[in-house]
Parts: C-alpha cells; structure tokens; sequence
C-alpha cells in the first residue's frame, strides 16, 4: 500500500494568515492526489483533486501543487471556517490512502 | 441533486456481521465509470478508505480487512452494501459512503471522492 505522510500534525494560525500543508507519498503517485476539509461532526468535503484541480464552489484562495511524491495545500488568506482538518489522498492505486490529517487550529 | 445517506445498525457485540446500506440519489451506477466507497474514521482518528464498486462490478478493498469485507450493488433500489465479518470493538467507527468519479489524465483514470453521506456511527461493544 501506498503510505501518505502529512506535515504538520497540527498548526495554529490566524486570520488572514498563508498557510502551507505538505503531503508526502511513500512512491511516485504522478499528479494523483486529492485534499479533502473536515469540519468536526461534518463529513469530508473534497477541496481539490488531481493535485490542482478546485472543486466546483470551493473558494479560490484554496490551491494545490505538486506531483510525484510531493504536495502541497496552500490557504491564501485565512478565514474564520477554513479552521478544520485537513487530509491528503491518493488515487494512484488501489487500496486508496489518506495521510493522518493536519488540524488547523485558531492561533 | 447528488445525495446519498448511511443506514445500518448503530450497535453491534463482537463477532457478529456489520451490514450497512448506502441509498444514493440523482446518478446512476450504471453509468459507465461511476463508482461507490466506503470509508470510515475511528473517533478521533483518521479516514480510512474500505472498498469501491465500479459501474461494471468491478471491486476492490483495503489490503487490511479485505477478507472481512463484501460490496455489492442493487442498482435497481440505488443502493450500495457492505457488510463487515467478526466484528471487533476497533470497528468502532462513522461510517461514509461517497460518489466517486473519474477524471481522465494522460489516458488513465484518476479517481477522487465528490459527495459524501452524513455519515453512521457503528460502535462495537458487548
């Protein structure tokens, strides 16, 4: 199975801040790579997909980069509800795969 | 509008077979590269993809429990099943079901979890 390797585990911010979460491969998965945002209580909700690809409705200061065995989430502005959990999946192969999460957190 | 909903049981002892049934609305899983997962996320822990049906039946599961596990479509109701072997309390889980697509790069097909369920809550415990 392919292992996913998130950094940070958790990282506190504030508002308006740039924020960067890396997401690590553990072989060459290309560009096929998804982030999902979760609220707690709440569902996963997919954010990007194919490393670089916004979800339909989800904001612009939301952007993703990266292929082969590293990725990156980039918050360009920090918003009050974009404080939540974070996952990195990859589609490169079956079993699909999830890094631990990075929660982000109200500084 | 795409929604699908989580059903099952909300307890279950050890040992005993967990099924749950994921009833979907507004797309088909007879249209070709459509799929169904299954996912779960122990409390406080992190998502953990189980297993996926493809349109044409094809399957697939977690390397780790993919002897407990069975999918299985009805795609005359809009449902999708999977039921779980000798169920142990490390089940314990929410359980989601979600859409999943393709999007096609280079020629091969990428695929990424569009619409969840709610979510169920499966706890296992004598």
């Amino acid at each position: 199975d392919i292992q996913m390797t998130q950094s940070p585990s958790s990282l506190s911010a504030s508002v308006g801040d740039r924020v960067t979460i890396t997401c690590r491969a553990s072989q060459r998965i290309t560009s096929y790579l998804n982030w999902y945002q979760q609220k707690p209580g709440e569902a996963p909700k997919l954010l990007i997909y194919v490393a670089s690809i916004l979800q339909g409705g989800v904001p612009t200061r939301f952007s993703g980069s990266g292929s082969g065995t590293e990725f990156t989430l980039t918050i360009s502005s920090l918003q009050p509800e974009d404080f939540a959990t974070y996952y990195c999946q990859q589609s490169y192969s079956t079993p699909f795969t999830f890094g631990q999460g990075t929660k982000l957190e109200i500084k | 509008q795409v929604t699908l909903r989580e059903s099952g049981p909300a307890l279950v002892k050890p040992t005993q077979t967990l099924t749950l049934t994921c009833t979907f609305s507004g797309f088909s899983l007879t249209t070709t590269r459509m799929c169904v997962s299954w996912l779960r996320q122990p409390p406080g822990k992190a998502l953990e993809w189980l297993a996926r049906i493809d349109w044409d039946d094809d399957k697939y599961y977690s390397t780790s429990l993919k002897t407990r596990l069975t999918i299985s479509k009805d795609t005359s109701k809009n449902q999708v099943v999977l039921t779980m072997t000798n169920t142990d309390p490390v089940d314990t889980a929410t359980y989601y079901c979600a859409r999943t697509l393709p999007y096609v790069s280079g020629g091969y097909y990428v695929y990424y979890m569009d619409v969840w369920g709610k979510g169920t809550t499966v706890t296992v415990s004598s």
